[in-house]
């Protein structure tokens, strides 16, 4: 079945590094993304690991995939007050019309 | 630029009437997609469309109706069969809609009740 799941809240001080989770279920999910969403927006593509890679950093955004327990992580460094936002992950069935099945969004707070 | 284009971004809707929300895109995709967000909650699917004038039904697509007579335009009506249609509207697209590619959003469309 399709189904992915994260923590509905994270709240760290500003400078300190954030870690949002995801777990998903789908084993051939292929591509797997996370999407950033500031009120009253719409969804910003973050970054994505393709499934064969365990790591993937970007400037300070550092996506770790464990493909035996079905478990990604997001860790933005020296968080800033700018990445308060609700960050969403999403996985990709190979050859599915959807394409995208989303979790339910990690409401990210960064305290001064 | 290339993007996509929501409007209005807030819409008001009286009882027992239809309300059709816009989406644009000038990125030469062929998928197109409509998402319903409710407050704390994530996206579900509404409808999707691979190619112009076919499109399939998501997980809620009860009291909506869509068309997809051009490939830039999927415009979403919400119709007065929707009991509770007050909600954050985002539109989507992607390059084809079986592949890897990512789908971009557009800024949203609020809806609400008078």
């Amino acid at each position: 079945g399709e189904d992915v799941e994260q923590s509905l809240f994270l709240s760290v001080r500003e400078g300190d590094s954030s870690v949002i989770n995801c777990t998903y279920t789908d084993s051939s999910s292929t591509y797997l993304y996370w999407y950033k969403q500031e009120p009253g927006a719409g969804l910003q593509l973050l970054t994505y690991i393709f499934s064969n890679m365990d790591m993937k950093q970007d400037q300070r955004l550092t996506v770790l995939l464990n493909k035996k327990d079905k478990h990604l992580s997001l860790r933005i460094a020296d968080t800033q007050t700018g990445d308060s936002a609700i960050y969403f992950c999403a996985e990709i069935i190979p050859g599915s019309a959807r394409q995208l099945t989303f979790g339910s969004g990690t409401q990210l707070t960064v305290l001064p | 630029d290339g993007g996509i284009t929501q409007s209005p971004k807030y819409l008001f809707r009286k009882e027992g009437q239809n309300v059709t929300l816009s989406c644009e895109q000038n990125l030469n995709h062929d998928a197109m997609y409509w998402y319903r967000q409710d407050p704390g909650q994530g996206l579900r699917l509404i409808y999707y469309s691979q190619i112009v004038n076919d499109f399939q039904k998501g997980d809620i697509a009860e009291g909506y109706s869509v068309s997809r007579e051009k490939k830039e335009s999927f415009p979403l009506t919400v119709t007065s069969a929707q009991k509770n249609p007050t909600a954050f509207y985002l539109c989507a697209s992607s390059v084809t809609g079986g592949s890897n590619q990512p789908q971009h959003f557009g800024d949203g469309t609020r809806l609400s009740i008078l």
